[in-house]
């Protein structure tokens, strides 16, 4: 078991440009999660899936996020027509059963909006 | 609203000196509490949780924290710090029941000074 991983570790995109980021959880684990990390914040929740089902979105997942689990393994999270304001540290966490509070994180990717 | 504050936003200490960061938290009943830390480039790690009983609850690496009720704090202690402690640390508290949503506090920067 090598933890979650998250791909690419680095990003850099020009304003506009859309994005997709990968997210791979500890195998098993049904719940997994997305937050948000700017500098100098602690982590803000995104959204977080059980199994394939997307089950909460904050308020801070714009219309241009959107995240997927198709398969309940991977998820992917896209950012269309990027912004300046979107440059952050997006990082990935998963649990397993109902311990869903033992979440594991990713290394995370970060993203620069020039 | 639950919420989480860490007044201090850097704390230097000695190697070998104690320390004792401040996590304060609003939330109406027996809140879930976290510490975790994140070293740069890395992940974030859980340390301790406390989601009932003992208030006081033993981690990884020697650290402990303290649930106080009656001052809504969860202060994170280690008696002796090592150089390899400096990182970021985070304090969280479970949003809700089964959902899984972690709310952080903006974190406390430790540096270990020779």
């Amino acid at each position: 078991d090598t933890g979650v991983s998250q791909d690419p570790r680095h990003k850099i995109t020009k304003r506009g440009q859309n994005v997709t980021f990968r997210c791979d959880p500890i195998s098993e684990h049904n719940r997994l999660y997305w937050y948000r990390q700017t500098l100098g914040q602690g982590p803000e929740f995104l959204t977080y899936f059980q199994n394939e089902a997307q089950l909460e979105k904050s308020r801070l997942l714009s219309d241009r996020f959107s995240a997927e689990r198709p398969k309940g393994s991977f998820s992917t999270l896209e950012i269309q027509r990027t912004e300046q304001g979107d440059s952050a540290m997006y990082l990935c966490a998963s649990s397993f059963g109902d311990r869903v509070y033992e979440q594991y994180f990713g290394p995370g990717t970060r993203l620069t909006v020039t | 609203a639950q919420s989480v504050t860490q007044p201090d936003i850097h704390i230097t200490v000695s190697e070998g000196a104690s320390l004792e960061l401040r996590c304060n938290y609003s939330y109406g009943a027996t809140p879930y509490l976290f510490w975790y830390v994140q070293s740069p480039g890395q992940g974030l790690q859980l340390l301790l949780k406390y989601f009932s009983g003992d208030t006081l609850v033993q981690g990884i690496k020697g650290f402990e924290a303290e649930f106080k009720r009656s001052q809504s704090s969860f202060n994170l202690r280690k008696p002796s710090v090592h150089w390899s402690d400096a990182a970021e640390y985070f304090c969280a508290v479970g949003a809700q029941p089964r959902g899984g949503k972690l709310i952080f506090g903006q974190g406390t920067e430790l540096s270990v000074k020779p």
